[in-house]
């Protein structure tokens, strides 16, 4: 079965703190794909990355960072020096050959000025 | 290029009226999929439907909810008999293949059974 654990319920930091967000994942399947969303306060959901199983190259997009790591079947995401606008909840999901995606609990990421 | 529309916005229903959910797919896609965010339960699928199919219904509460996917115009989720219990956020994706993720997904039907 899969299923998706994001461990931190709440993350709070001060702008400009780098921030983790972490994401384990279990599945039987050799073929799978990992995603992150956000959910800002206006309630949409926010397509951020995509990453298949075989792609086990981490992924830089501006202050957004992706680790993907098998090995721990984790797909951990960065946010360098944060913004009060990255304050939202995240959410890590898998997919695997069927069509439905697992989402983890999610985490709320609190940014201060 | 328009994203996935969901209609309407927010949605206020008396407990036993029916609600009517909308999604419009993104241009070229066939295939819709439903998930539902309740407060404490987070995000979770509901169906999956091409056109004029319902491929995987395995979210689906056995009662009172249904979806379809006509060959034309959008993706309806019906909710019959609503409860308070029903009151939570409705996202629709769409993607145009299946089985390989990237889903879009519209911003939402926000469900308050009053």
């Amino acid at each position: 079965a899969q299923k998706v654990t994001q461990a931190q319920t709440e993350i709070s930091v001060v702008e400009k703190e780098d921030v983790t967000l972490d994401c384990v994942y279990e599945t039987r399947d050799t073929t799978y794909y990992l995603f992150w969303y956000k959910q800002p306060p206006s309630g949409e959901l926010v397509f951020l990355i995509r990453r298949n199983s075989f792609d086990e190259q981490n992924e830089i997009s501006g202050r957004y960072s992706w680790n993907f790591q098998k090995s721990t079947s984790s797909f951990n995401f960065t946010i360098t020096a944060s913004q009060v606008v990255d304050s939202a909840v995240y959410f890590c999901a898998l997919s695997e050959r069927v069509n439905k995606l697992v989402f983890g609990a999610g985490t709320i990421l609190r940014v201060k000025s | 290029n328009a994203g996935v529309m969901q209609n309407p916005r927010h949605l206020v229903r008396r407990r036993g009226q029916e609600a009517r959910l909308r999604c419009s797919p993104m241009k070229g896609h066939s295939h819709v999929y439903w998930y539902r965010q309740l407060p404490e339960e987070g995000l979770k699928f509901m169906v999956y439907l091409q056109k004029e199919n319902i491929i995987d219904e395995s979210g689906m509460p056995k009662e009172r909810f249904s979806a379809e996917f006509p060959k034309e115009g959008p993706s309806i989720l019906r909710i019959q008999q609503v409860v308070r219990g029903d009151s939570a956020a409705y996202f629709c994706a769409s993607s145009p293949f299946p089985g390989q993720g990237g889903y879009t997904f519209g911003s939402g039907t926000r469900l308050t059974v009053v």
